[in-house]
């Protein structure tokens, strides 16, 4: 059975830093590109960053370039997301979710971490 | 404002059929990626519901269907029943191969 378990969500001042990580069973997690997306309080998905299977490829939302960096250890089968210099806009739940293979689509997805940011 | 546009919200009685709309641009649907659709009940994450314009993972009942044409595409969900309130949530690509999401469309069933 495929699982993604989000942790590392927490309250954090702006400005802060914080390490958002996805533990990844039940399939070859070097075979999946994945993808963090996140949903502010009441709103809808926004994608926030993707890594290919080799973290050759690697993209990132306007938003959150040049504060966030993703990075992923096949031999752990884990996903990370390394927010810098977070403001309170930053306030989501954070998604890790695996891409279907030469799909597109984000074919199963975590439980959610919860980032507040705020004073 | 979300690159790719859903209405706010739909409704209809038990039973009925229901349509959402995703609208696009040549820079994304138009474009020729494919079209992708989540549910997501109250408190939990989003599902895969439909994959590459109009395909159903296994599990998923085929009264949900979707199309696309151009630069939209739209999700039916026929036969409504009431655990099918939900929001839903279309997704694509742009050319600079990021991901986008649709706003999100409220699912009521009356």
């Amino acid at each position: 059975e495929v699982q993604l378990v989000e942790s590392g969500g927490s309250l954090v001042q702006p400005g802060g830093s914080l390490r958002l990580s996805c533990a990844a069973s039940g399939f070859t997690f070097s075979r999946n590109s994945m993808n963090w997306v996140r949903q502010a309080p009441g709103r809808g998905l926004e994608w926030v960053s993707y890594i290919s299977t080799g973290s050759n490829a690697i993209y990132y939302a306007d938003s959150v370039k040049g504060r966030f960096t993703i990075s992923r250890d096949n031999a752990k089968n884990s996903l990370s997301l390394q927010m810098n210099n977070l403001r309170a806009e930053d306030t989501a739940v954070y998604y890790c979710a695996r891409e279907a293979s030469g799909r597109g689509d984000f074919d199963y997805w975590g439980q959610g971490t919860l980032v507040t940011v705020s004073s | 404002q979300s690159v790719l546009t859903q209405p706010p919200s739909v409704s209809g009685a038990p039973g009925q059929r229901v349509t959402i709309s995703c609208t696009g641009s040549s820079s994304n649907i138009g474009a020729g990626y494919d079209v992708h659709w989540y549910q997501q009940l109250p408190g939990t994450a989003p599902k895969l519901l439909i994959y590459g314009n109009s395909n159903r993972p296994s599990g998923v009942p085929d009264r949900f269907s979707a199309s696309k044409s151009g630069t939209s595409a739209s999700l039916a969900i026929t036969g409504l029943q009431t655990e099918d309130e939900a929001d839903y949530y279309c997704q694509s690509y742009d050319n600079s191969l990021r991901a986008l999401f649709g706003g999100g469309t409220t699912l009521t069933v009356l």
